[in-house]
């Protein structure tokens, strides 16, 4: 079955810094990424909609200037969390997404990657 | 009020049983609705996906969705110890909302 891979899977960085994650589906193309996180214990949040070729529409309450999203290629969207604090250590989840019908569509799932800023 | 709410259980059923899962919401607006499954340190799987209201059948699961309740439900039959996991429910509008999850557990 279709498969998304995430990359790096685990990273600790400093305070101040940036991050960037990688979202790839490797063997069909998506033409929109869904990223996510979840803090421990806490559902999973959806953050934005990435779509190839255009600007991320984030949700209510995610800072764009701070988490930069990238769709360059049908198979690739990247996320970097800019100036990284501790609050922003969590579990980020990417997804790839099939359209086939309002009700048909088939959504694959990165194993997350998990962000520790120190 | 929260936008999604869910039992966080945890719920334990022996093998074989018939298992429901549940979710309610506040917004009126939602159109959308899913199921999610989640194992542990994997990013969560879409299980069901359901637009406005009706039930929806795919193999052991079955989802419901009444709107007028504001209620839905997922059916597992026939439960395997595979199924063990954290259910998520979700729901969407012009947002997505999230249920905090249920954590199954089959036993054999």
């Amino acid at each position: 079955g279709a498969v998304v891979s995430q990359h790096p899977s685990w990273v600790i960085c400093k305070s101040g810094t940036s991050v960037k994650i990688e979202c790839r589906s490797l063997d069909f193309q998506a033409t929109t990424m869904f990223w996510y996180r979840q803090f421990p214990k806490q559902s999973l949040m959806l953050m934005a909609t990435s779509n190839e070729g255009s600007k991320a529409t984030y949700e209510q309450g995610v800072e764009k200037d701070k988490f930069l999203i990238n769709h360059a290629s049908l198979t690739l969207s990247t996320l970097t969390v800019t100036s990284a604090h501790p609050e922003d250590s969590s579990f980020y989840i990417c997804s790839a997404i099939i359209w086939t019908g309002p009700n048909t569509d088939t959504q694959y799932f990165g194993p997350g990657t998990r962000l520790t800023v120190l | 009020q929260k936008e999604v709410e869910q039992d966080p259980g945890p719920l334990s059923v022996p093998e074989g049983a018939i298992v429901s899962l549940n979710c309610t919401y506040s917004n009126s607006a939602f159109q959308y609705f899913m199921w999610y499954r989640q194992y542990s340190r994997k990013g969560p799987e879409l299980l069901m996906y359901t637009y406005s209201s009706g039930n929806k059948e795919d193999g052991r699961f079955t989802a419901q969705v009444d709107k007028s309740s504001k209620y839905i439900s997922l059916f597992i039959r026939d439960s395997q110890p595979s199924d063990s996991a954290t259910y998520l429910c979700a729901m969407s509008g012009n947002q997505f909302y999230f249920g905090t999850g249920t954590s199954l557990t089959v036993i054999p």
